[in-house]
């Protein structure tokens, strides 16, 4: 079966500082990758996605997230991040067949300091 | 453009008790989801539905769970009887199309505490 492993369950970042968040997935055939965020009393939105081509995708807001197919890894970054990035991040994985199927991870929870 | 609807936005009941929840997906979206979200953890697909038909309902407790998306825009889910392990938040998201890298799109969630 599909899983999806985030390393850190909560991040504390001060302002300006650089973010890194892991994820790693269980699956040996082609896969859609995306980054999920829940801002305070929001709904989870799409932050970036990857399907094909430039293992390297840029999402909204500065976010980032490089697809590393040897290591089955699909890492979140962001240079500088500012209070505003307060939010819980989900990676998820489609590897279904036809049709949209999600594996979520457990997420992470940033807080983000001023 | 509305997003997903969903309602109620909170529920609380007492085993034992049944419960529904309620979709309206983005207008125009064939393929509809509930997920169930437990605490600490990531969302969890219940079932899919394209259009009116349940294409994977695999992970769906049919003895308590049942789900329904008569003329395939809004959904409803419903527990019964619910159990105290049932607490957690019940997402609807919806997709147009069938490709796998279409983004879901999620509504605010039904917050389910049984006690």
């Amino acid at each position: 079966a599909q899983s999806v492993s985030q390393h850190n369950h909560h991040v504390i970042l001060s302002e300006a500082a650089s973010l890194e968040l892991g994820c790693n997935y269980s699956y040996g055939g082609t896969v859609n990758l995306f980054w999920y965020v829940q801002y305070p009393g929001q709904h989870l939105q799409l932050l970036l996605k990857y399907f094909s081509g430039d293992p390297l995708v840029k999402g909204i807001k500065g976010f980032e997230a490089e697809f590393i197919k040897s290591k089955f890894s699909f890492n979140l970054r962001k240079p500088s991040v500012q209070w505003s990035d307060t939010a819980e991040y989900f990676c998820a994985v489609n590897a279904g067949e036809y049709g949209n199927k999600l594996v979520f991870g457990a997420g992470t929870i940033l807080r983000v300091k001023s | 453009e509305a997003g997903v609807v969903q309602s109620p936005r909170y529920k609380i009941i007492e085993k034992k008790q049944p419960v529904a929840f309620w979709c309206n997906p983005i207008s125009g979206h064939n393929t509809l989801y509930w997920y169930r979200q437990n605490l600490g953890q990531g969302p969890e697909l219940l079932i899919r539905y394209e259009n009116e038909e349940a294409v994977d309902d695999s992970q769906l407790p049919k003895d308590r769970f049942s789900a329904e998306r008569l003329k395939g825009v809004d959904s409803t889910l419903k527990i019964q009887p619910a159990e105290l392990g049932d607490s957690a938040v019940y997402l609807c998201a919806s997709v147009s199309g069938h490709s796998s890298y279409n983004e879901q799109f999620f509504g605010p969630g039904t917050r389910l505490t049984v006690l």
